[in-house]
């Protein structure tokens, strides 16, 4: 049971570079989120995708973009990195609707120097 | 706005005592509150759940609390092993299905 994919699983970049973080989830769920955990502040929610093709923002969406191109997959794209956006990604989902807990992979720790 | 509070940064007991984590919410339409355990270099996991029509559920050593009127939950581990020790999330979920997590309580289980 793969779960909850993401790659790559570590990343440095220098200000200004961009890249594409991917997830991908093999539980036929419809809802997909990201997550950034930095010490002290928990996980915020960056995008929310509740099914294909649909997309919402966050808590802190700013210098983020998101692509849901079909049920199993959710990317977050940074077009211009940052050092604030030095953080652990973590990419999580869930079936649609309430009370049901999500499931999350094994996070991207991406370092912006 | 912190809309879910964990005001305790980090805890620490005894093995084969009692764990006690609080989570705090100012929303009260939020009506789905979960807990979620991590591990240093891993994903957070599911542990236990509660919706706003219960005030109790029960996992094994593992009880989540709901006290709706003062928008409070706690979790409560008994007893606590060594294993336990992790950072516990306390989340929310509302009518937006977005689940928004508090900063975490890191608890320690001394042998």
């Amino acid at each position: 049971n793969a779960g909850v994919t993401q790659t790559p699983k570590f990343q440095v970049l220098k200000t200004g570079q961009s890249m594409t973080l991917q997830c991908a989830q093999d539980m036929n769920h419809n809802s997909m989120y990201w997550y950034r955990q930095d010490p002290g502040m928990g996980l915020r929610l960056i995008y929310y995708s509740a099914s294909e093709g649909t997309t919402d923002k966050g808590e802190v969406p700013n210098g983020y973009n998101v692509s849901r191109l079909n049920k199993r997959e959710f990317s977050l794209r940074l077009e211009s990195a940052a050092p604030s956006q030095t953080s652990v990604y973590f990419c999580a989902s869930s079936y649609r609707g309430q009370s049901t807990e999500a499931f999350f992979g094994q996070g991207t720790r991406l370092t912006v120097v | 706005d912190q809309q879910v509070k964990q005001n305790s940064p980090s805890l620490s007991v005894q093995e084969g005592r009692i764990s006690i984590l609080n989570c705090d919410y100012t929303n009260s339409m939020f009506d789905y509150f979960l807990w979620y355990k991590k591990y240093p270099a891993e994903g957070p996991t599911f542990l236990i759940s509660i919706s706003s029509i219960k005030d109790k559920n029960e996992d094994g050593r593992f009880t989540v609390f709901l006290n709706k009127s003062a928008k409070h939950l706690s979790l409560h581990i008994v007893p606590s092993q060594p294993g336990d020790s992790a950072v516990y999330f306390c989340a929310v979920q509302g009518g937006s299905e977005k689940l928004v997590f508090g900063k975490g309580t890191k608890l320690t289980v001394n042998p």
